[in-house]
Order: C-alpha cells, then sequence, then structure tokens
C-alpha cells in the first residue's frame, strides 16, 4: 500500500535562511512524487513534481526537491525563505501503476521576518 | 478562467440532514476527486471518476454517494449527516487518471451539528 510521512508537523525557520521539509514515501512500484502549498482558506496549489529523470526538480516560487531513491524521501528546499512562503505544505504519492494520489498530513511552514 | 469551482463554500447541517456539495471544473478534465481534510490526517479520498460515466471509492467512501453528472460536474451527497463528517472538502480534477498534477477548488467547510 501507498504511504507518505511528513515527519514535522511545523517547521520554523528566519527569512532569508535556507528551508527544507520533509517527506518520506513507500510505494509498491516506482513513485510519481509531488508537493502542493495550501494558503489559509484555500485549496491546494501544485508546487512541483517527479516523475522520472534529473533526481532535483525545480517549481514554483523557487522552490525545488530532491528524489533520493535508497532513502525514500522527497524533501522540498528554496535557498532563501520568504515571509510570504509561510502555508501549509503537503507531500503527494502515487505508483506508476495505481490511479490514487496518497497525501501526508502536511507540515506547516512559518517563516519569520 | 475559473479551474475547480465549488459551492457553497460554508455550510451547517444538523445531524440526519442531507446535503449536495457541488463541483464543476472548466478545464476539460476528464478525472475528478473528492478529498476531504482533516486537522493531523492529511487529505483522504473519498470517491474519485476515472471519466464521464465512472465512479469509483477511496479511502474514506462510507457514508457518501457521488455523482458524475457530466464532464464538467461532480457532485458528492451526504445521504444523513453526522458529526464524525465535519471537515473540509475539496474537488480536484486533471486531465486523466495518470496525469501529474491536480487543480484544487478552494474548499467547503461542512460542520455538523
Amino acid at each position: 500500500a501507498q504511504s507518505v510521512a511528513q515527519p514535522e508537523d511545523q517547521v520554523n525557520v528566519a527569512e532569508g535562511n535556507p528551508l527544507t521539509v520533509k517527506c518520506t514515501y513507500s510505494v509498491s512500484g516506482n513513485p510519481y512524487l509531488f508537493w502542493y502549498v495550501q494558503y489559509p482558506n484555500r485549496g491546494l496549489q501544485f508546487l512541483l513534481k517527479y516523475i522520472t529523470g534529473d533526481n532535483l526538480v525545480k517549481g514554483s516560487y523557487g522552490f525545488e526537491a530532491e528524489f533520493n531513491k535508497s532513502q525514500t524521501s522527497f524533501h522540498l528546499k528554496k535557498p532563501s525563505a520568504l515571509v510570504s512562503d509561510s502555508a501549509l505544505y503537503f507531500c503527494a504519492v502515487r505508483d506508476t501503476g495505481g490511479f490514487k494520489t496518497i497525501f501526508g498530513a502536511g507540515t506547516r511552514l512559518f517563516v519569520k521576518a | 478562467n475559473a479551474g475547480v469551482t465549488q459551492t457553497p463554500k460554508f455550510q451547517v447541517l444538523k445531524t440526519g440532514q442531507s446535503m449536495t456539495l457541488q463541483c464543476a471544473q472548466d478545464m476539460n478534465h476528464n478525472s475528478m476527486y473528492w478529498y476531504r481534510q482533516d486537522p493531523g490526517m492529511g487529505l483522504r479520498l473519498i470517491y474519485y471518476s476515472a471519466s464521464e460515466g465512472t465512479t469509483d471509492k477511496g479511502e474514506v467512501p462510507n457514508g457518501y454517494n457521488v455523482s458524475r453528472l457530466n464532464k464538467r460536474e461532480f457532485s458528492l451527497r451526504l445521504e444523513s449527516a453526522a458529526p464524525s463528517q465535519t471537515s473540509v472538502y475539496f474537488c480536484a480534477s486533471c486531465v486523466d487518471l495518470k496525469s501529474y498534477g491536480y487543480t484544487f477548488g478552494s474548499g467547503t467547510r461542512l460542520t455538523v451539528v
């Protein structure tokens, strides 16, 4: 069965510092991996995806994520955090043979000015 | 370009009442989904529709029914609401089941008292 774990409920970082939001996954086959962001009272917005190819994936708003097959991880990163990055971030996974996307519980990112 | 539109945005129901949550997308997407979001649990899939005329159960289908009225519209019905169904409900769509990112609606916040 597919599963996604986001081990941190909240991540706090100062503006201008690098940020990392962690995600690990479990699927039976090769994974499709995704990151979404949710701002207050809004739906989720797609940030980036890993399907195949380069392990470092670049997405919207300066975010990137690194796929690590041996560690089954897909951590979200940004070199320099902005206060406006404060939001709820969801990691999601789907195996290449399946049709359902499974979401993690979410990590709240708080960027302090 | 509206994307995915959900109505209503807020609703309060009494236990045992019924209601239908509406979802419509204008992107000509084939696949549509209903998720519920609960604190600490991320998003859980209730039902999905691979294409017009088909529907399938997700992780938590009990207490819900769905209708894929046409390619644009996918409704979620609560026949007899229970307090455990208090949640935020999100509709999402994508080009097809094997496509990558979803487009989400802005959500319906439902409270059952």
